[in-house]
This record gives C-alpha cells, structure tokens and sequence, in this order.
C-alpha cells in the first residue's frame, strides 16, 4: 500500500487542463523534492518532473508541478491525446530508507 | 544517446532463480547510483533496490530482502540484479535506471533517469 496517496484516475477532454494530486507525509514530501513520472505501455517511466518543479528535458511547458507542505500536484495544461498514460509521483522517503512511488493515476483523453 | 538496454528475464518456477542485466551506453554508469524498480499491473511502481556508484554500498526492498543481489561490473557499463527463491508475487515487469545521490543530504533523489526498456518476470508454480 503506497504512502504516497494518488487518485487512481483522471480525465480531461483535449485542449482542458487537469491535475493530479500525490498526498503524503512529514518524512516524503514534506521533506525532500517530488519527482513525476509518465508510463506508456511497452516502455519505462519517463522522468517528467523533478527537483524544484524543474522539467526533464524535453518535456513541454503544458506540464507543471508543484507543492505545498506535504500534497504535490502535477498540472497538464492544453491536454493531448498522447498525454493518455499513467502518472507516477515520487519521492525520497525516511522511513523506507528509499525512493518511495504513488499509487500510480491513469489518465484518460476523453 | 544515453540510455540503458536491458536483458534476462522470463517465465520461471517458485523458488527458481533469474539474472537481469542492465547495459548503459553513452555515458559512464560507474560515476553514478543504479536502481532497480519494478512495476506490478494493477499495483503500480515499486523500488526493488539500489547499489552505491561505487558499489560499496547496497540497498534492497523489504518485501526482497534477502533473496536479492544487486551488482555492477564498471569495466563493462553494467548494472545486474539477481533474484532467488522467485514467488508468484515477484511477477512484474523489472526496470533498471540511474540513480543520483544527493552528497549534501545524504539520501537519493527521487528522479531516476533514463530508464531500460524493462523486463518481464514470470513467476509460476
């Protein structure tokens, strides 16, 4: 059972704006940098977001993050229909002693 | 082009074991962390384990501790993960990645990149 808590889905028609939530606690979030990832079937998670809502390279500015305390949220703006994929949160946990991941949100391109 | 290709894998019986390796090429794997994370469908993403840029220094999941053997050869660019005792419950879909160790907080970040493609592991009794 994930720590880092995600809604499992989400969904948005093309061109909106939606928003993924990743709720967790004092030794996660609240204490060190989110990173976002984005899972295509077939592939490995591409890293989308890290450190201080920096974009990895290559990701378009449709895509923002951001935190406060312990809730980080991943925004997609002008949203595409190759934008349909499952978004992970991630980040160092204390107690695990590890990188600790959410629960993972599909997104759906209505 | 950096990335990382992967190999090993497959279907195997409870309790056998099974070695993925992990090649990285354009850049120096030996400089930098390497992680194993695995994903399970319907259950998400799961860090497995972690080996120090040195490898001086390991670290393995809860859930496999004991039964796991993370390892790199730095005159090859490789990064390997040995798994025994396989259960049922192993089966996912195992990525290797690079790793970054944040030196002046002592902990690893949480961004890995790039990622293998990924390799399945079938675990059946």
């Amino acid at each position: 059972q994930s720590v880092l808590t995600q809604p499992p889905s989400v969904s948005g028609a093309p061109g909106q704006r939606v928003s993924i939530s990743c709720s967790g606690d004092s030794y996660n979030i609240g204490s060190h940098t989110v990173a976002w990832y984005q899972l295509l079937p077939g592939t490995g998670p591409k890293l989308l977001m890290y450190s201080y809502n920096q974009r990895s390279f290559g990701v378009p500015d449709r895509f923002s993050g951001s935190k406060s305390g312990t809730l980080a949220s991943l925004a997609i703006s002008g949203l595409q229909s190759e934008d349909e994929a499952t978004y992970y949160c991630a980040a160092w946990d204390d107690n695990l002693g590890a990188v600790r991941f959410g629960g993972g949100t599909k997104l759906t391109v209505l | 082009e950096v990335y990382l290709l992967q190999s090993g894998g497959g279907s195997v019986q409870t309790g056998e074991s099974l070695r993925l390796s992990c090649v990285a090429s354009g850049f120096n794997f030996g400089s930098f962390a390497g992680a194993w994370v695995r994903h399970i469908p319907g259950k998400g993403l799961e860090w497995v384990a972690t080996i120090s840029g040195s490898g001086g220094s390991t670290y393995y999941a809860p859930s496999m501790e004991g039964r796991l053997t993370v390892s790199r050869d730095k005159s090859k660019n490789t990064l390997y993960l040995e798994m025994s005792s396989l259960r049922a419950e192993d089966t996912a879909i195992y990525f290797c990645a690079k790793s970054t160790y944040n030196l002046w907080n002592g902990y690893y970040e949480s961004w890995l990149d790039p990622w293998g493609q990924g390799a399945q592991v079938t675990v059946s009794s």
